[in-house]
């Protein structure tokens, strides 16, 4: 099936540690985001990507970290400088990174500080 | 930047009866209008949504329509179902932004029976 796979699907930090969280697209995809879910909030874009080996801040990017050296992979490490990490992470693909492309989501991380 | 405002929080109908939710946005800008559904524990899924060149979308029991001078766009939900029971979120997209989105902060919808 084509889609989007987010893995592990709980994930546990220890202070003071890095932790890199899985997407993957089979759904040839150029674009792939990151985003963070808190109860309450809505979803708040961390890094975007357009294409390979290009990415870009999202709105709360600090503490963050991205790399896209394929097309059909995007993982996300949340670093020690992320003081908050505690959340529900979603990675999304569309088509393209132009406007008005529909976003497709995976079933997302919940990372948790031990 | 942008800003969504979306209401209400929660909505608990009846089976069979219809649901509203509303969204406003700031930016005269936006041109995107997305409408996603996410269940406990899943990812948000695309239902419907909307380009600013159009007034209204229906999908079967799912239609939104969008004011652009007034700046806000609705979930219109008929016969609800229990399976409609999840939260809604809505989001817009600015011209030349990207394909970035902003969210609202969600609407947990409840359809007793």
């Amino acid at each position: 099936d084509g889609g989007i796979t987010q893995s592990p699907k709980y994930l546990f930090r220890k202070e003071g540690q890095n932790v890199t969280l899985s997407c993957e697209q089979n759904l040839n995809h150029d674009a792939m985001y990151w985003y963070r879910q808190d109860p309450g909030q809505g979803l708040r874009l961390i890094y975007y990507s357009q294409i390979v080996n290009d990415f870009q801040k999202g709105d709360i990017a600090e503490g963050y970290s991205v790399s896209r050296e394929k097309k059909e992979s995007f993982p996300l490490t949340v670093t020690s400088a992320q003081k908050n990490p505690t959340a529900f992470y979603l990675c999304a693909s569309s088509i393209t990174g132009t406007e008005n492309q529909p976003q497709h989501f995976g079933d997302g991380t919940r990372l948790s500080i031990l | 930047g942008e800003n969504v405002e979306q209401h209400p929080s929660t909505l608990s109908v009846q089976e069979g009866d219809s649901a509203v939710i509303k969204c406003t946005y700031s930016d005269s800008a936006s041109n995107y209008f997305p409408w996603y559904k996410q269940e406990l524990g899943k990812g948000p899924q695309l239902i419907i949504d909307i380009r600013s060149n159009v007034g209204e979308k229906k999908d079967q029991r799912i239609a939104v329509t969008l004011n652009k001078t007034a700046k806000h766009f609705s979930l219109h939900i008929t016969e609800t179902q229990p399976e409609d029971s999840a939260v809604y979120f809505c989001a817009a997209s600015i011209v030349g932004g990207g394909n970035k989105l902003t969210f609202g902060t969600g609407t947990q919808l409840k359809v007793e029976l």
